[in-house]
């Protein structure tokens, strides 16, 4: 069955410094997204992609924050220079365009902690 | 805005009984899906179950159903014959309906269940 996948699984970084999140969405799978959680809390909605371009953003997604899906499969999330209040899960999500494609399948997450 | 409110912060439940988690929500929105997720302690986020809400009749998959009542904004997620493998948080979450554009989801607060042996 195909799955949402996402790397890497862990990730400890430096305060100020920059980190790229990788997801490969499902292959025939249209929409993207990105949510985290930080420990403790519930799921937080950070920015949609469809169609090369960013479709709705949350306050959270602050020009800290960028999207890109530079080939046909990955779909990146990178943080220009990390802050301590960035360590989160992040997860992302994937979905197909119609009806009965509404759910959004989640990949494992990116566990992120900022020193 | 869309908000989701999850009012049990932690449950319990013996192993083979039943077991219901409340969700309620707030929109406007006339066309939407609601969702029930599930997160082990592995952190992954799981489907569980979900509705449309312009269907009337309650979704169930396997031993998991929902009482979804729309003019209430309820959204309840019953787990019966639970198994200890049932222990996780739950999260109950929404989405606008899909022809209105990308639309995410919003996520309650969430339920702790554990699964007594």
């Amino acid at each position: 069955e195909p799955e949402v996948t996402q790397t890497p699984s862990h990730q400890v970084t430096q305060m100020g410094q920059e980190v790229i999140l990788r997801c490969v969405p499902i292959s025939n799978h249209l929409y993207f997204y990105w949510y985290r959680q930080i420990l403790g809390q519930k799921v937080e909605f950070l920015v949609s992609f469809y169609n090369n371009e960013i479709s709705e953003k949350s306050e959270i997604f602050d020009d800290q924050f960028s999207v890109e899906r530079p080939d046909g499969s990955n779909f990146t999330l990178k943080i220009r220079s990390t802050k301590l209040e960035d360590s989160a899960m992040y997860f992302c999500a994937s979905r197909g365009n119609r009806g009965y494609q509404e759910t959004q399948y989640f990949g494992p997450g990116t566990r992120l902690l900022v020193l | 805005a869309q908000t989701v409110t999850q009012s049990q912060p932690e449950m319990s439940v013996q192993e083979a009984e039943t077991v219901t988690l409340s969700c309620t929500y707030d929109t406007s929105e006339s066309n939407y899906y609601l969702f029930w997720y599930k997160q082990p302690p592995s952190r992954q986020m799981i489907l569980v179950i979900r509705q449309e809400a312009y269907k009337q009749q309650n979704a169930t998959e396997n031993r998991f159903s929902v009482n979804f009542q729309k003019a209430a904004k309820s959204f309840s997620l019953k787990i019966s014959d639970s198994q200890l493998g049932d222990t996780a948080m739950y999260f109950c979450a929404f989405m606008k309906g899909w022809e209105t554009g990308a639309n995410n989801l919003f996520f309650g607060t969430g339920t702790r269940l554990t699964v007594i042996p």
